[in-house]
């Protein structure tokens, strides 16, 4: 079974500044895919970036990008010139995909970490 | 955009009622999932479907069982609730065509059970 561990219950910087939320993982699988959710007041659940085990090139998505370290089992999340809407509950998720088809397990979520961008 | 609407957003039972949670998706979804989300412990998974008549427990689905009679819609189903059941519950699908397909969520139920 697959673990995900989110060190940081909660965090507070101030805007503008980048800020760093950790997650760490434990498999045995060779190939997966990493995700990070963000889950703002409104309970919308939203895709924030995602990565493919066997790609060694970080992903980036504008102001977000992950430093994803195979061998340590760690996929951080760096959210660069932080605004105020970036507060919300952060959310690392592990899949393994079930078949070649693409069909998958659910996704294993980390108990989240609580963002919030002071102004 | 992909839109998976989860009937309720608040609800109140009583304890030993049977509950039912709807969740409607619009894209055609092969798979579809239920977590449950409770403060300190993310995001659990209840039980997930590959396709229609099709079901898998997931992490925690003590409690719980699903129907999936239609591909759009996947249903939750609290047999005899309890007051540990009071939770958010969050509906999700997902396409399986390309392996690195996200899930897509619903806007959750918030249940309370009295």
């Amino acid at each position: 079974a697959q673990t995900v561990t989110q060190s940081q219950p909660e965090m507070s910087v101030q805007e503008a500044e980048t800020v760093t939320l950790s997650c760490t993982y434990d498999t045995s699988e060779n190939n997966y895919y990493l995700f990070w959710y963000k889950q703002p007041p409104s309970r919308q659940m939203i895709l924030v970036i995602r990565q493919e085990a066997y790609k060694q090139q970080n992903a980036t998505e504008n102001r977000f990008s992950v430093n994803f370290q195979k061998a340590a089992k760690s996929f951080s999340l760096k959210i660069s010139d932080s605004q105020l809407g970036d507060t919300a509950m952060y959310f690392c998720a592990f899949m393994r995909p079930r078949y070649s088809g693409g069909g998958a397990d659910g996704l294993t979520f980390g108990k989240g970490t609580h963002l919030i961008i002071q102004p | 955009d992909v839109k998976v609407t989860q009937s309720s957003r608040y609800l109140v039972k009583r304890t030993g009622e049977k509950v039912f949670l709807e969740c409607v998706q619009d894209m055609d979804h092969e798979n579809m999932f239920w977590y449950r989300q409770d403060p300190g412990l993310g995001l659990r998974l209840i039980y997930f479907s590959y396709d229609v008549k099709m079901k898998e427990k997931g992490d925690i689905p003590e409690g719980y069982s699903v129907s999936r009679e239609k591909k759009e819609r996947f249903s939750l189903i609290l047999e005899s609730a309890s007051t540990n059941q009071t939770s958010m519950y969050l509906c999700a699908s997902r396409s399986p065509g390309v392996p690195n397909q996200p899930q897509h969520f619903g806007d959750g139920t918030r249940l309370s059970i009295l």
